[in-house]
């Protein structure tokens, strides 16, 4: 089945201390992004990815890291989580030359208190 | 740049009721329209789309047209069913520099009742 897994998939954590969400799909996508949810806001993009090793930054970037060492891996890295990151996170995919149609993960919901 | 503005939510209606959500938008060139929903406890599905004016994308009984003189792309439905009940996304792609991004509306709840 073609699907996009993120994990985990609720998480609650403290101010500072280090996490990682990976993401990844099995429909050899080269394109793969970051999006972030909140309230009144819609998604937004955070990171995103053509290919392995290019990744690049979108709208809301600060305080994310990302990295593509696989094509069908595609982790979101907070350093230093604060409560302003307190959101609901999607990773999503698409071919590079598809018709436009992303895929997206289950997302997680983040807690930074 | 870009951007997509969708009614204000939520949107509660009764069993075979018709349904209307408004969605405009402002981008440059010639950008791809869809609509997304997002059913409790999961990711955005990708429920029509239309990537040029005056298409009309059309899926599960849900359509919307693209509208390049009103910069619009609104959804409907004629007879909503308790299983719609879910968040809606009006979102566009423009290409170019930012391609792949999908810039979002801020999503419209639509609850029903039977």
């Amino acid at each position: 089945e073609a699907q996009v897994t993120q994990n985990p998939r609720y998480l609650i954590t403290v101010t500072g201390k280090k996490l990682t969400v990976t993401c990844s799909q099995n429909m050899n996508h080269e394109y793969m992004s970051w999006y972030r949810q909140d309230p009144g806001l819609g998604l937004r993009q955070i990171y995103y990815s053509m290919n392995v090793e290019v990744t690049d930054k979108g709208d809301v970037p600060e305080g994310y890291k990302v990295s593509r060492k696989e094509k069908r891996n595609f982790p979101l890295i907070l350093e230093s989580p604060s409560p302003n990151q307190t959101s609901l996170y999607f990773c999503a995919s698409k071919r590079a030359q598809s018709s436009y149609e992303q895929y997206f993960g289950p997302g997680t919901r983040l807690t930074v208190t | 740049g870009d951007s997509v503005t969708q009614m204000e939510g939520p949107v509660t209606l009764s069993e075979e009721a018709f349904l209307t959500i408004n969605c405009t938008y402002t981008a440059t060139g010639y950008p791809s329209l869809f609509w997304y929903v997002q059913y409790p406890g999961e990711g955005l599905q990708l429920l029509l789309k239309a990537t040029k004016a005056d298409d009309k994308g059309s899926n599960k009984g849900f359509e919307a047209t693209y509208r390049k003189e009103t910069t619009s792309f609104h959804l409907e439905k004629g007879s909503v069913q308790v299983s719609d009940s879910a968040v809606y996304f009006c979102a566009l792609t423009a290409g170019g520099t930012s391609y792949g991004k999908l810039t979002f509306g801020q999503g419209t709840i639509l609850t029903v009742h039977p």
